[in-house]
């Protein structure tokens, strides 16, 4: 069963104009989650943790556990967001741990 | 910061032929690391755990006798892939969680190609 679904492959916005990317979970335990970000020819780099509620590069993300979703957002878009998103779920097991992603969304912010 | 290394970073190997690629934690100790799988254009798929010092987790669906992982000390974890064949063709990384940090780390990825 898919952990982490990211609805939207692809998703093209205008510099300054706000943008959402959806990611929903399943999980049965308490779930941890994240936002990973891989600009162009770069490697994969932490956005931006559930649990530490912080803003990053102006974006935020919250865990609305009754619609199992942990959306990223940020109010004015530039171009250098640019990049593939990734959501992940991070699933513990006693001393074991498991990042599934999600299949990612490429965000094309156009001048 | 942490910070995971992968080497080497593009590889062109014949098919048949087995590769093998290197993740190292440079800064910490990591007594787990992660192998992943990267399609063009799709998501990282988790191909096994690497643990140092016993066997490594393969998820399902992974050949393990075709996915070779060797986590012989705390810094590094090799991945080979044996008898390589083109549709073994991926982007691999590699990733770990350092010590008292919150998320994973991740390597700058290797592109292995076979002709």
């Amino acid at each position: 069963a898919q952990r982490v679904t990211q609805p939207e492959k692809l998703l093209s916005v205008f510099k300054g104009a706000p943008v959402e990317l959806k990611c929903n979970y399943s999980y049965s335990g308490s779930p941890e989650l994240f936002w990973y970000v891989q600009y162009s020819r770069q490697r994969l780099q932490l956005l931006l943790r559930h649990i530490s509620r912080e803003s990053i590069k102006g974006f935020t993300a919250d865990l609305n556990k009754g619609e199992t979703s942990f959306h990223l957002k940020k109010p004015f878009a530039q171009e250098e967001d640019s990049a593939m998103y990734y959501c992940a779920l991070l699933e513990r097991g006693g001393s074991n741990y498991k990042l599934t992603f999600g299949k990612g969304t490429l965000l094309t912010v156009n001048p | 910061g942490a910070v995971v290394s992968q080497h080497p970073s593009r590889v062109i190997c014949k098919s048949g032929t087995s590769v093998k690629i290197e993740c190292r934690s440079l800064d910490f100790q990591a007594t787990t690391m992660f192998w992943y799988r990267q399609f063009p254009k799709q998501s990282l798929m988790l191909m096994a755990t690497s643990n140092e010092g016993s066997k490594a987790t393969y998820e399902q669906g992974v050949e393990k006798d075709k996915f070779l992982i060797n986590h012989a000390s705390l810094t590094l974890s090799t991945l080979t892939v044996t008898s390589a064949h083109p549709e073994d063709s991926s982007f691999y990384i590699c990733s770990a969680i350092p010590p008292g940090y919150y998320g994973y780390t991740f390597g700058s990825g290797t592109r292995l190609t076979v002709v």
